[in-house]
């Protein structure tokens, strides 16, 4: 299982862009990057998912080096309400036969005004 | 479009006694799993499975069983429940892998064990 390393938390004002990167030394051929988004009380809900490169949604974009060891997570102009927990995941490669699919602690990003 | 439905969402147990925590999805997904969360962690995942009457252990599966007798139901049961199982779970399912594919989460269920 590759493991991820995130920060543990970050702070940031209303209307900055905020970059959270994962370590992921370890990542398998096989594996996608995904990042979830948890509000208190709720289950983690799907932002992005990425193979290499560079994906953009309506939310966020995904940075993948070449290496694919790390990545980055962009949001563009936070607001209070992306107060939340992000998490890295990166689990078994699809074709090994694994499919757990690994929560690491994630980073507390908190939003001021 | 109910998504995944978990009850219940509160439960209070006293410690050695059994209960079986419901996850119900009508999206026709073949993976299922669940997690535990606890107070300012992040999820660790108990059992998981990728289709009817196939289930693992993930991270943390002792004093859980599981089964899958349909694609829409994954209950999960605690035989004799301890304090140590006080947390928040999380069913959730997905399509694929549940690493290339969209992880979709319950709303929890908070169990307190005294």
């Amino acid at each position: 299982l590759a493991k991820t390393t995130q920060p543990i938390s970050m702070d940031s004002y209303e209307g900055q862009e905020v970059n959270i990167t994962c370590s992921h030394n370890n990542i398998a051929t096989n594996d996608y990057i995904t990042w979830y988004q948890q509000f208190p009380s709720q289950g983690p809900r799907f932002i992005i998912q990425g193979y290499k490169t560079k994906v953009t949604n309506e939310v966020a974009s995904l940075f993948i080096p070449a290496d694919r060891k790390s990545s980055t997570l962009s949001l563009p102009r936070v607001s209070l309400s992306d107060t939340a927990v992000y998490y890295c995941l990166v689990g078994e490669g699809f074709y090994t036969g694994g499919f757990k699919t690994i929560f690491g602690a994630g980073t507390r990003l908190f939003v001021k005004a | 479009n109910a998504g995944v439905t978990q009850t219940p969402k509160f439960q209070v147990l006293k410690t050695g006694q059994s209960m079986t925590l419901q996850c119900a999805q009508d999206m026709n997904h073949e993976y299922m799993s669940w997690y535990r969360q606890d107070p300012g962690m992040g999820l660790r995942l108990i059992h998981y499975s990728v289709g009817a009457g196939i289930t693992d252990q993930g991270e943390v599966p002792n004093g859980y069983n599981v089964s899958r007798s349909t694609t829409e139901d994954f209950p999960l049961r605690l035989l004799s429940a301890a304090p140590s199982q006080t947390s928040v779970y999380f069913c959730a399912s997905s399509v694929g892998t549940g690493v290339s594919g969209e992880l979709f989460f319950g709303e929890g269920s908070r169990l307190t064990v005294l």
